[in-house]
C-alpha cells in the first residue's frame, strides 16, 4: 500500500486522558500535515513539517497537542488532558515538495472524547 | 478561519445531469485545489489550478478560476452516482514571509447527490 496510513481509524476515550495518533506518510514525500475536522466543516489545519523539522504550527494547536515526525519518517499526534471539544476526525496528508501536485490524505483517525 | 466558501452547501442531481459547484476566496493565491471526500473517508485530490491559468480540465471534470473575482467553479459532467459526495475547495496561503506556500485553506464544502 503505497498511501497515507493512520492509525488508529478510531479512538473513544474519557474526558481527561491522553491519546496518540499515528500517520505514516507517502515514503517519497518529504512534508506532512496534520488537519482536524469537525462535523459539517473543512478541514483546518493543525501543524506541518518538512523531513523531521516542525516549521508551522496553528493557534488551533494548544499547548495540550504535540506533534513529532523523528526522522522524518512517521509522525505522531499527541492530545494531552483530552477535552469534548477535541473530538473530530484528525487526517493526516503528505505531499512532495509544496504539493503542486495536490496532497495526498490518509482516512483519518475519528476521535470520539465521552 | 476558513478562507475558502463553496456555493452551494447542498446539491441533489440525477444521474447523468452535470453539476457544478463554486468556490469563492479572499486573498491572493498561488494555486487552487479540489478535493473529494467520500462519507467518513480522508479527501481525495481532484485537480489544482495555478493562478496563472484560467481553466483546466481532467477526464469529466472541469476546473476554471478567475483570480480577478476570487471566485472558481467545478464541474463534473455526466454525473455517476458513484460522484455522490461533498466537495471541497482549497486555496494556498502565501506566508507573509514570503516562502514557499505550506498550508491548505479548506471551505466547508458542497454535499453532491446523484440520483441513481
Amino acid at each position: 500500500d503505497t498511501g497515507v496510513s493512520q492509525d488508529p481509524r478510531h479512538k473513544i476515550t474519557k474526558r481527561g486522558q491522553n491519546v496518540t495518533f499515528r500517520c505514516d506518510p507517502i515514503s517519497e514525500h518529504n512534508r506532512l500535515y496534520w488537519y482536524r475536522q469537525t462535523l459539517g466543516q473543512g478541514p483546518e489545519f493543525l501543524t506541518y513539517f518538512q523531513n523531521e523539522a516542525q516549521l508551522e504550527k496553528s493557534r488551533l494547536l494548544s499547548d495540550r497537542f504535540s506533534a513529532e515526525r523523528p526522522k522524518g519518517s512517521f509522525s505522531t499526534l499527541e492530545i494531552q488532558r483530552t477535552e469534548q471539544g477535541d473530538s473530530a476526525m484528525y487526517l493526516c496528508a503528505s505531499s512532495f515538495g509544496e504539493g503542486y501536485y495536490g496532497y495526498t490524505f490518509g482516512s483519518g483517525t475519528r476521535l470520539t472524547v465521552v | 478561519s476558513q478562507q475558502g466558501e463553496e456555493d452551494p452547501q447542498a446539491l441533489s442531481i440525477q444521474e447523468g445531469e452535470n453539476a457544478t459547484m463554486n468556490c469563492s476566496y479572499k486573498t491572493s493565491i498561488n494555486n487552487l485545489q479540489w478535493y473529494r471526500q467520500n462519507s467518513g473517508r480522508g479527501l481525495v485530490h481532484l485537480i489544482l489550478i495555478r493562478s496563472n491559468e484560467r481553466e483546466k480540465h481532467s477526464g469529466r471534470l472541469r476546473v476554471t478560476l478567475d483570480t480577478s473575482k476570487k471566485s472558481s467553479s467545478l464541474l463534473i459532467t455526466a454525473s455517476r452516482a458513484a460522484d455522490t459526495a461533498s466537495y471541497f475547495c482549497a486555496t494556498d496561503v502565501v506566508p507573509y514571509s514570503g516562502a514557499g506556500s505550506y498550508q491548505l485553506t479548506f471551505g466547508k464544502g458542497t454535499k453532491l447527490s446523484v440520483i441513481p
